[in-house]
């Protein structure tokens, strides 16, 4: 089975610095996706970005980046110019290409405090 | 108006009781997931559905059941409910293979006491 390691429970970062999340997965497929998403207090689930394992080239979406080492399993989000609104809990989460089911596997989480 | 909701958003109830907790869905999406969120833990599945005839276990089914009403509904139940039971719980949707999106629903905070 799939596995997500989020080993950084609490991270913090100043308002306009740049911050770094990491995950780590584990799976014997070649073909995959990646996903972050974001739960703010409101405790919505937002999608932040996506990363196909197909792809060599990172993803990027406005300040959000991602560093993807498919030999090493890795797969970091990048926040740059850090926002008070980016406090949130940050899941990483996989899901297989071929499976039918499409289910995600979710990390354990990193909540990301944004200080002045 | 929301694309995924859920019924209800809190609630309270008391060990041994059932209780139900609802979703719909506004997307025309065939998959539908029922996820469990406790801190520390993430998210984890219960459920999924790929259509009205078509229910599937997650990894974390037991003290659970499902019913997919129609394409647009997909319910959870507890049958019993217990206080290790108390989270939060997701509905989400999806399109279909590859990297769609999974919608999810605002939550329904559950408390057994």
């Amino acid at each position: 089975a799939q596995t997500v390691t989020q080993s950084q429970p609490e991270m913090s970062v100043q308002e306009a610095e740049t911050v770094t999340l990491s995950c780590t997965y584990d799976t014997s497929e070649s073909d995959y996706y990646l996903f972050w998403y974001k739960q703010p207090p409101s405790r919505q689930m937002i999608l932040v970005i996506r990363q196909e394992a197909y792809k060599q080239q990172n993803a990027t979406e406005n300040r959000f980046s991602v560093n993807f080492q498919k030999a090493a399993k890795s797969f970091s989000l990048k926040i740059s110019d850090s926002q008070l609104g980016d406090a949130a809990m940050y899941f990483c989460a996989y899901r297989d290409y071929t499976g039918t089911a499409s289910k995600l596997t979710f990390g354990t989480g990193t909540r990301l405090q944004v200080t002045l | 108006d929301a694309d995924v909701t859920q019924t209800p958003r809190n609630r309270i109830t008391k060990t041994g009781k059932r209780i139900m907790l609802e979703c719909s869905q506004t997307k025309g999406h065939d998959r539908m997931y029922w996820y469990r969120q406790d801190p520390g833990l993430g998210l984890r599945l219960i459920y999924y559905s790929f259509d009205v005839k078509d229910i599937n276990k997650g990894e974390i089914s037991d003290g659970y059941s499902v019913s997919r009403q129609a394409q647009a509904k997909f319910s959870l139940s507890l049958e019993s409910a217990i206080p290790n039971q108390t989270a939060l719980y997701f509905c989400a949707t999806s399109e279909g293979r590859g990297n769609y999106e999974q919608y999810f629903g605002p939550g329904t905070r559950l408390t057994v006491t």
